[in-house]
């Protein structure tokens, strides 16, 4: 099964906001509601940041949300901070794998 | 704290094997799904294998299943991954990972250990 499709890159300027898509399938993403996004800095492990489409762990800025409409779910974060910068990766549940995650998305604070 | 220590990585012959394991702490280890997650310096991440609290229930992905075993010792909060016939396309960084709850199943991780890196090659 493929991975989830996300844009490799995206970048945006401190203050602004920016938003990573990330699409898959009626067979995975558009099936089930159970969307999560993870971060992930330079040589470390990947932080939970949305879980469940739309839920934010304690501890993460109510500057990262979380949508899903159809095949296609999106993580937005407003006001962006230098710190935002990292990796980021979307995964949902499948049956075929369990959970799929997407190839990642590389965001750029200018 | 919520924490899970990665250790066992390093360099494998072709064919040869290699046990990771995952020690838990901070929380009750026996209640929750436990998973293994990959990720190729520089790709993204891939998942590999699920156990459930009791280890009854177990599940890999296609591109390991046949060589990889999960398992887990509630009793020492230890979860495993035995892995035989390796291959230089299994090398990568090992991540254990614990199921956000027990309360309902769900498909997301946190916390995420370290990771340990796995490398085959000759």
């Amino acid at each position: 099964q493929s991975a989830l499709t996300q844009p490799a890159s995206v970048s945006g300027s401190p203050g602004q906001s920016i938003t990573i898509s990330c699409t898959g399938t009626s067979s995975d993403l558009g099936a089930y509601n159970s969307v999560s996004w993870y971060q992930q800095h330079p040589g470390t492990a990947p932080k939970l940041v949305i879980f469940d489409v739309s839920n934010r762990p304690s501890g993460v800025p109510d500057r990262f949300s979380g949508s899903k409409s159809g095949n296609t779910a999106s993580l937005t974060i407003s006001g962006l901070q230098a710190e935002d910068g990292a990796d980021y990766y979307c995964s949902s549940y499948t049956t075929v794998t369990t959970v799929l995650f997407g190839g990642g998305t590389k965001l750029t604070v200018l | 704290d919520v924490q899970l220590v990665e250790s066992g990585g390093g360099l494998v012959q072709p064919g040869g094997s290699l046990r990771l394991s995952c020690v838990g702490s901070g929380f009750f280890f026996s209640n929750y799904w436990m998973d293994w997650v990959r990720q190729v310096p520089g790709k993204g991440l891939v998942w590999v294998s699920h156990i459930n609290s009791d280890g009854t229930n177990t599940d890999y992905a296609d591109s390991v299943k046949g060589r990889f075993t999960i398992s887990r010792d509630n009793a020492k909060n230890t979860l495993y991954l035995q892995m035989d016939s390796l291959r230089a396309e299994d090398t990568a960084v090992y991540y254990c990972a614990r199921r956000g709850s027990f309360v309902r199943r769900v498909h997301w991780f946190d916390p995420w250990g370290q990771g340990t890196l796995v490398t085959v090659s000759s």
